[in-house]
């Protein structure tokens, strides 16, 4: 079984602060996603990391995957209550053919 | 643009009830999974299919049972709901095994 395990579990910051969330594995994954999911509905994909090393950039939010595609990184830089939600990652391929979940993180930007 | 569609959203259940979660998407995608979410800890993997016809346990299956006799429905069965199987139920569905996985909006289940 492939386990995935994020840190931190609950984070609660001030508007304007950096924050990153941290997804760890003893298994090498093809690619590692991450997703956003808000109260009462489905996580929706934010982005996905395949090559080793790769950073990724969207607006404010950067993504890294690690050199041996067994961790990766999400970096909030001037975090906005908008950000407000519960991040989960979740590593694809390799030995699995289904898609393994991390516990998530639950962030709350107070204004 | 319907995408991947759950029924009931809500649903209270007595102690030895069955039922079934109705899940259906329209993308013509082959993977298709049950996850249950309960706090503190992710999304637990129940069962997965990845095609018509072929089913597979994941990381929580007692007490569920699912079917997959078309590429749109993926059904999930509760065959006598315990009170731990309270949680949020998900429905997620995806081309294959590494792409975005496209989740229905969950069935909040209480089992009383």
């Amino acid at each position: 079984t492939q386990l995935l395990e994020q840190s931190p579990q609950f984070l609660s910051i001030q508007e304007g602060e950096n924050l990153t969330v941290y997804c760890n594995s003893s298994s090498v994954f093809s690619s590692l996603q991450w997703y956003r999911q808000e109260p009462g509905e489905g996580p929706v994909l934010l982005v996905t990391v395949v090559t080793g090393g790769e950073v990724k950039k969207l607006k404010r939010l950067t993504f890294q995957f690690g050199d041996a595609r067994k961790d990766s990184s999400l970096h909030i830089t001037a975090a906005q209550p908008g950000d407000t939600g519960l991040y989960l990652c979740a590593g694809a391929g390799g030995s699995a053919r289904q898609l393994t979940f991390g516990s998530g993180t639950q962030l709350t930007v107070l204004p | 643009n319907a995408g991947v569609t759950q029924t009931p959203k809500f649903q209270v259940l007595k102690t030895g009830q069955s039922m079934t979660l109705q899940c259906a998407q329209d993308m013509n995608h082959e993977y298709m999974s049950w996850y249950r979410q309960d706090p503190g800890m992710g999304l637990r993997l129940i069962h997965y299919s990845v095609g018509a016809g072929i089913t597979d346990q994941g990381e929580v299956p007692n007490g569920y049972n699912v079917s997959r006799s078309t590429t749109e429905d993926f059904p999930l069965r509760l065959l006598s709901a315990a009170p731990s199987q309270t949680s949020v139920y998900f429905c997620a569905s995806r081309s294959d095994k590494n792409t975005e996985a496209f989740f229905g909006q969950g069935t909040r289940l209480t089992v009383v």
